[in-house]
């Protein structure tokens, strides 16, 4: 079965300090992953984007890795801000069709001051 | 770009009543795609077109969801009845074709049925 799990499910950290979301698939067969930013009413935003060959992607102060081995990601964010508060979507996608799009529930992470 | 724009942002309506979602995807995007957020399942794919074509609908619950692409600038997602358990946020999002391409999302329609 296609299953997207994310962990953990909610994080809280101090301005300034790094942290990292993890994302782990059971897609098959994989085309690609992709982490999204969700801010509070607002639909999600695109991170990155891998490919089977890619192991980092980085985006300013987010970095993406992924393991098609293990068939993991994580997302790490570094220096985190006040407006990295959000919820962080992980999506994996099937190489077959427009709609393979397996979601996993997002992790809420919370900056504070 | 505007970007892909859902209205109405906010909708409060009886049990029982219709529905209609808006959505207007980006210019030159072939794809639209309807899905629906709860706190409970996240984001769920319901329908999606291409071309203005309804491609896949495996994902609408029930034949009391029903969505219309007459062009390609334009999409309704109907509910009718509603029901309290529709309540959720309906986020229609657009593409490129291609595998590698990101979706777009707008910024959704918040729907509580009471």
């Amino acid at each position: 079965k296609n299953q997207v799990e994310q962990s953990p499910q909610s994080l809280i950290i101090l301005e300034g300090k790094n942290c990292t979301l993890q994302c782990n698939y059971t897609v098959s067969p994989f085309s690609n992953l992709r982490w999204y930013k969700q801010d509070t009413g607002r639909g999600p935003v695109s991170l990155t984007i891998m490919t089977f060959s890619e192991n980092t992607k980085s985006n300013g102060r987010y970095t993406a890795t992924l393991d098609a081995d293990t068939k993991q990601s994580s997302l790490h964010i570094t220096a985190s801000q006040l407006s990295d508060s959000a919820s962080y979507i992980c999506v994996v996608s099937a190489t077959t069709g427009a709609n393979n799009l397996f979601f996993g529930t997002g992790t809420r992470l919370t900056v504070i001051p | 770009d505007a970007g892909v724009i859902q209205s109405p942002r906010h909708e409060v309506t009886e049990m029982g009543q219709e529905v209609t979602l808006r959505c207007k995807p980006i210019s030159g995007h072939d794809y639209l795609f309807w899905y629906r957020q709860t706190m409970m399942r996240g984001l769920e794919l319901l329908i999606y077109f291409n071309n203005n074509v309804p491609i896949d609908d495996s994902g609408m619950p029930e034949d009391r969801f029903s969505a219309k692409m007459p062009n390609a600038s334009f999409s309704t997602l109907k509910i009718q009845p509603s029901e309290p358990r529709d309540s959720a946020v309906y986020f229609c999002a657009s593409s490129l074709p291609g595998q590698g391409k990101s979706y777009t999302f707008g910024s959704g329609t918040r729907l509580t049925v009471v």
